[in-house]
């Protein structure tokens, strides 16, 4: 089955305690990206990536940080949590040779205390 | 400033009749836009698109129009079912960077 994967889906931490959340994609897509989503902002860009060991921000990456070593995977990597973080998280992938639409993750609802 | 705009928080129809969501933009880079839907607890899903070299796009039940010269577009859904209550999110993808912008979101809401 198709499928972006995210893990973990829930996460409580406290401020400061390094953390990621990873992201497997299985359709071998070249484009993948990490979303924000807050009430009435929408999901927000953090970072995205068009192949391996190509990343590139989007419009909300401060305190954040990516990789790409692999096609499959793009964790997303927070080296200092804080409160503003707090929010539910998505992981998309899509190729970028067939069309522009993306397919989501489940979502991660983080919490930064 | 946001450069996709729903300007709809939420939109209530009637079973059997249409539903029409709007989106406008102001970055003119933008060449591709889509429509996503969302239930809750569920990552978004992909609905229709559009390249902005066209000005209309149907899949089934789902319309969406493009309008460049306003910077706007509409999702048109005929006729609405009560499965099609969730939140519609516009997005578009910028050119010149390759990222996609989304819009705040409209929550439908289909009256049995």
């Amino acid at each position: 089955e198709a499928q972006v994967t995210q893990n973990p889906r829930y996460l409580i931490t406290v401020t400061g305690k390094k953390l990621t959340v990873t992201c497997s994609q299985n359709m071998n897509h070249e484009y993948m990206s990490w979303y924000r989503q807050d009430p009435g902002l929408g999901l927000r860009q953090i970072y995205y990536s068009m192949n391996v060991e190509v990343t590139d921000k989007g419009d909300v990456p401060e305190g954040y940080k990516v990789s790409r070593k692999e096609k499959r995977n793009f964790p997303l990597i927070l080296e200092s949590p804080s409160p503003n973080q707090t929010s539910l998280y998505f992981c998309a992938s899509s190729s970028v040779t067939v069309s522009y639409e993306q397919y989501f993750g489940p979502g991660t609802r983080l919490t930064v205390t | 400033d946001q450069q996709v705009k729903q300007n709809s928080p939420s939109l209530s129809v009637q079973e059997g009749r249409i539903s029409i969501l709007n989106c406008d933009y102001t970055n003119s880079m933008f060449d591709y836009f889509l429509w996503y839907k969302k239930y809750p607890a569920e990552g978004p899903t992909f609905l229709i698109s559009i390249s902005s070299i066209k000005d209309k796009n149907e899949d089934g039940r789902f319309t969406v129009f493009l309008n460049k010269s306003a910077k706007h577009l509409s999702l048109h859904i005929v006729p609405s079912q009560p499965g099609d209550s969730a939140v519609y999110f516009c997005a578009a993808r910028d050119n010149y960077g390759q990222n996609f912008v989304f819009g705040p979101g409209t929550r439908l809401s289909v009256l049995p």
